[in-house]
């Protein structure tokens, strides 16, 4: 499609299970961005894959979280042991490359841990 | 962390008025971006400003850069009930060289009566 892609759209799982949620970019697009936006918050920084170049994970919260981008291209966003202070969306954002240039969204995943 | 300092948080406006929000942050920016979003969907871009003093229109709304490079105002011009949502502000820090991620405010949610 033309937009970032995110699936699953909702995710309902128990406390301590291992989730994972995925990101397809915008064709083209080289840099890949996760947030993760609580309620009636803001967005906060998670992970930041640029080309092939090492991803800056300075925002991921714990060793729990973890993020993965195969052939430059889709990426998976890992939470395992996941705690009910997970419960958030989780938005995948992608740009053309480095730079600012503008972030453009995917409409994320709702994520709530029971 | 760095934070955006977004406000009003809320604002309840009749149809027809206009709107100015606006951010703040003791750090300087190189980039402002304005997004809406709107419920169980990612924030979509609108305005985004790249040189201190620029002042950029997208139809009824127009932000502005400030000189200082530490803050911008968005405003919405004869508001209609479609412009309900949350209003980001975002940017990147200026550190000398291109960097991933943005900084977001913590929104302002808008409320427009018919």
């Amino acid at each position: 499609g033309a937009g970032v892609s995110q699936s699953p759209s909702n995710k309902v799982t128990e406390k301590g299970k291992d989730v994972e949620l995925r990101c397809d970019p915008i064709s083209g697009h080289t840099a890949l961005y996760w947030y993760r936006q609580s309620l009636g918050q803001g967005l906060e920084f998670l992970i930041y894959f640029q080309g092939n170049s090492a991803p800056d994970k300075s925002g991921l919260p714990s060793d729990r979280f973890s993020a993965e981008r195969t052939g430059g291209s889709v990426s998976t966003l890992t939470i395992q042991r996941t705690q009910q202070e997970d419960s958030a969306v989780y938005l995948c954002a992608s740009t053309m490359g480095e730079g600012n240039q503008p972030q453009h969204f995917g409409d994320g995943t709702r994520l709530s841990i029971l | 962390g760095q934070q955006l300092n977004q406000s009003p948080q809320s604002m309840f406006i009749q149809e027809g008025e206009d709107v100015s929000m606006n951010c703040t942050s003791s750090s300087i920016f190189n980039t402002w971006l304005w997004y809406k979003q709107e419920p169980g969907e990612g924030p979509v871009l609108l305005i985004a400003l790249y040189k201190a003093g620029e002042l950029t229109s997208n139809g009824r709304l127009t932000a502005q850069f400030g000189i200082t490079r530490k803050d911008s105002f968005l405003n919405i011009s004869a508001s209609i009930p479609s412009d309900v949502g949350i209003y980001f502000c975002a940017g990147h820090l200026d550190y000398g060289g291109s960097q991933g991620n943005l900084i977001f405010g913590k929104g302002t949610k808008l409320s427009v009566k018919p």
